[in-house]
């Protein structure tokens, strides 16, 4: 079977560009889940997508972040503009259970590595 | 904002030794579960408790969850090189369906 597959693995720009990020989760899996991880700290939760409806997003920060997932398949992540602070590796995760549990088992993306000059 | 703390932040140890890894909170957590991700990797689930005072074994990992459900350990047996990675846990508080990861154990098992 195969994993959750995130492009690209690595991204380098500059404050105030513009990127984004792709995730495709396990086939079948009706919850997606993006993290933000700065260096040195535990995954921060920044949206969940039940299929394609958002059932999380207190964490995203809604000026410079957006994130979809039109078709409840695959999700895209962007921010716009960047700031150095975003500098980070970025997770997507999935889990199969359309309600998503707590307890559910999150499989995870190699994740993309950005980093803002 | 419910805040999970990890200790110690960095371990090294000697293949053979044993070690104990530590998650406590003030916030009472319905579930906790723990991953180990390695350099370059996302994070990969060990295991998840959901009653207090749980053990779950795992090899040679033992979890367990505190009896008033607000702090969790790992203990590891004759750590190998292997081993070797970010321990997370992470909680979710009751009625909530996603999870608050703690401040990460850097492990490194030395041959």
């Amino acid at each position: 079977e195969a994993g959750v597959a995130q492009s690209p693995r690595y991204k380098i720009i500059e404050k105030r560009q513009s990127v984004a990020f792709w995730c495709n989760p396990i086939s079948g899996h009706a919850t997606l889940y993006w993290y933000q991880q700065i260096l040195g700290q535990g995954p921060k939760l920044l949206i969940q997508f039940q299929n394609n409806g958002v059932v999380d997003d207190s964490q995203l920060p809604k000026d410079r972040f957006s994130a979809e997932r039109l078709k409840g398949v695959d999700s895209t992540l962007k921010i716009q503009p960047a700031k150095l602070e975003d500098s980070a590796v970025y997770l997507c995760a999935s889990s199969l259970s359309w309600f998503g549990s707590s307890t559910d088992t999150q499989y995870f993306g190699p994740g993309t590595r950005l980093t803002v000059l | 904002t419910q805040l999970l703390e990890q200790s110690p932040q960095f371990l090294s140890i000697q293949e053979g030794e044993n070690l104990t890894v530590y998650c406590n909170s003030s916030s009472v957590f319905s579930s906790l579960q723990w991953y180990r991700q390695e350099p370059g990797e996302g994070p990969v689930l060990l295991v998840t408790v959901v009653t207090g005072g749980e053990v779950k074994k795992l090899k040679r990992l033992t979890f367990q969850f505190g009896d008033a459900r607000k702090d969790s350990s790992l203990h590891i047996t004759a750590a190998q090189p292997g081993d070797t990675g970010l321990y997370l846990c992470a909680g979710a508080t009751a009625g909530a369906n996603n999870l608050f990861f703690g401040t990460g154990t850097r492990l490194t098992v030395i041959p």
